[in-house]
């Protein structure tokens, strides 16, 4: 499976849009990339996934790169709530579904 | 409706002791998972289910054994729990084996072996 590289920590004011980028310069063409947060003390939440095509829902967007090697996940508004560790995982399905969680990005929602 | 709950919440148990975790989850899912979250922060999978089969165990010592009695359960005992054990253990669901959807996960079970 893909590895992914995300930064350590970032913040961001409250309100303001938060963008968390992730490196899979090693995707292949079969592979998703799949973004969950977690939030202190809970269990691992899912947010958006996508193949290609940017996405959007309810949560956020995900831009992915015309070449796949890389993604940023957009929180448009962020607020205190959605401070957490996210993690970029890119998916396989051909193989055993099985999600492989790296170090994630700790992101601080400042007031 | 909680979709994934896992009991207890928290375990405290001594060396060697033998121990179970249970989880359930009323989302009609065929698949279940459990991970394992070490003092690192590091999450990694376990065991999945399949409809109540074993798909993937990731060299886990044979103390630990998980049970589907239905696709709604998936328990996880150990055996001769070690201090090594300590962690924090999720049980997740997805609908399906090659599922595009995201897994739900539990709330977690906080084991501290002493």
């Amino acid at each position: 499976d893909a590895k992914t590289t995300q930064p350590t920590s970032m913040d961001c004011a409250e309100g303001r849009a938060a963008n968390l980028p992730c490196n899979h310069s090693t995707i292949s063409g079969n592979e998703y990339v799949y973004w969950y947060r977690q939030i202190h003390s809970q269990g691992p939440q899912y947010i958006i996934h996508g193949l290609k095509n940017n996405e959007t829902n309810e949560m956020a967007s995900l831009i992915i790169t015309e070449d796949r090697k890389s993604s940023t996940l957009i929180l448009p508004h962020a607020t205190l709530r959605d401070t957490a560790v996210y993690y970029c995982i890119v998916r396989q399905f051909l193989k055993t579904d099985k999600l492989i969680f790296g170090t994630g990005t700790r992101l601080q929602v400042f007031p | 409706d909680t979709a994934v709950s896992q009991t207890p919440k928290y375990l405290v148990t001594q060396m060697g002791n033998d121990k179970s975790i249970k989880c359930e989850q009323n989302l009609g899912h065929d698949t279940m998972y459990w991970y394992k979250q070490d003092s690192k922060k590091f999450l990694k999978i376990m065991f999945s289910y399949n409809n109540k089969e074993l798909i993937i165990n990731e060299t886990v010592p044979n103390r630990f054994s998980p049970k589907s009695p239905d696709k709604a359960h998936l328990n996880l005992h150990i055996n001769s729990l070690e201090l090594g054990d300590s962690a924090v253990y999720f049980c997740a669901s997805s609908q399906g084996l090659r599922e595009i959807e995201g897994a739900f996960f539990g709330q977690g079970t906080r084991l501290t072996v002493v």
